[in-house]
């Protein structure tokens, strides 16, 4: 399986500063279609994960541009220009492009 | 809004089976992939497999051996079977909707394995 770390695996940030969390994959992570399937999911408190982004950098619907999404190869990126209140929670990087779908660990972010 | 519910026992003994059902709201399952995801207390997430109206599914080789997943147009639902579950077993198990990836997840269902 390929092995996804995430690191730090806390993260505790005043609110208004920026916040950074960093994904490294065990493998390459381009299909065979040319898409890197690297993708970011917030767990608020108490709830299902949501997913953020998709292929490194695209937002989902409805997620605020403070969150934004990098990486090639193994080292993949996720970005918070400015933290929030509602952004406490955990937040894993996920990669689809080998089965069995792997997730990191998870990262927690406090305020 | 795609809206997926999960439902069924929420305790099962160790050796017995575990049955959830997810239903869909919304969406036609006949389109996109469904999945299920699992999460043990306080731990991260682990994919469980996938399907499509078409048959097409696949599991988690890590419990390929005592997974089914199946799907039920006629009352657009999925569901999943693990056998012989062990207290390893007990999570929150997660369906969502997948477009090559899950990208809208039910609120999911707590399960504990115990006698």
């Amino acid at each position: 399986d390929v092995v996804m770390t995430q690191s730090p695996l806390s993260l505790s940030v005043t609110p208004g500063q920026p916040a950074s969390i960093s994904c490294r994959s065990s493998q390459g992570l381009v299909y065979s279609n040319g898409n890197i399937y690297l993708n970011w999911f917030q767990q608020r408190p108490g709830q299902s994960p949501r997913r953020l982004i998709y292929m490194v950098s695209n937002r989902d619907s409805g997620v605020p541009d403070r969150f934004s999404g990098s990486g090639s190869g193994t080292d993949f990126t996720l970005k918070i220009s400015g933290v929030e209140a509602e952004d406490v929670g955990v937040y894993y990087c996920m990669q689809g492009t080998h089965w069995p779908w792997t997730f990191g660990q998870g990262t927690k972010v406090e305020i | 809004q795609v809206l997926l519910q999960e439902s069924g026992p929420g305790l099962v003994k160790p050796s017995e089976t575990l049955s959830l059902t997810c239903t869909v709201s919304d969406a036609s399952i006949r389109t996109y992939y469904w999945s299920w995801i699992r999460q043990p207390p306080g731990k991260g997430l682990e994919s469980i497999g996938y399907i499509h109206y078409t048959g097409d599914t696949n599991y988690n080789p890590s419990l390929k051996s005592r997974v089914t997943i199946s799907l039920d147009t006629s009352k657009n639902q999925f569901s999943l079977t693990l056998n012989s579950v062990s207290a390893a077993d007990t999570a929150v198990y997660y369906c969502a909707r997948t477009a090559r990836v899950p990208d809208m997840w039910g609120q999911g269902a707590m399960v504990t394995v115990s006698s």
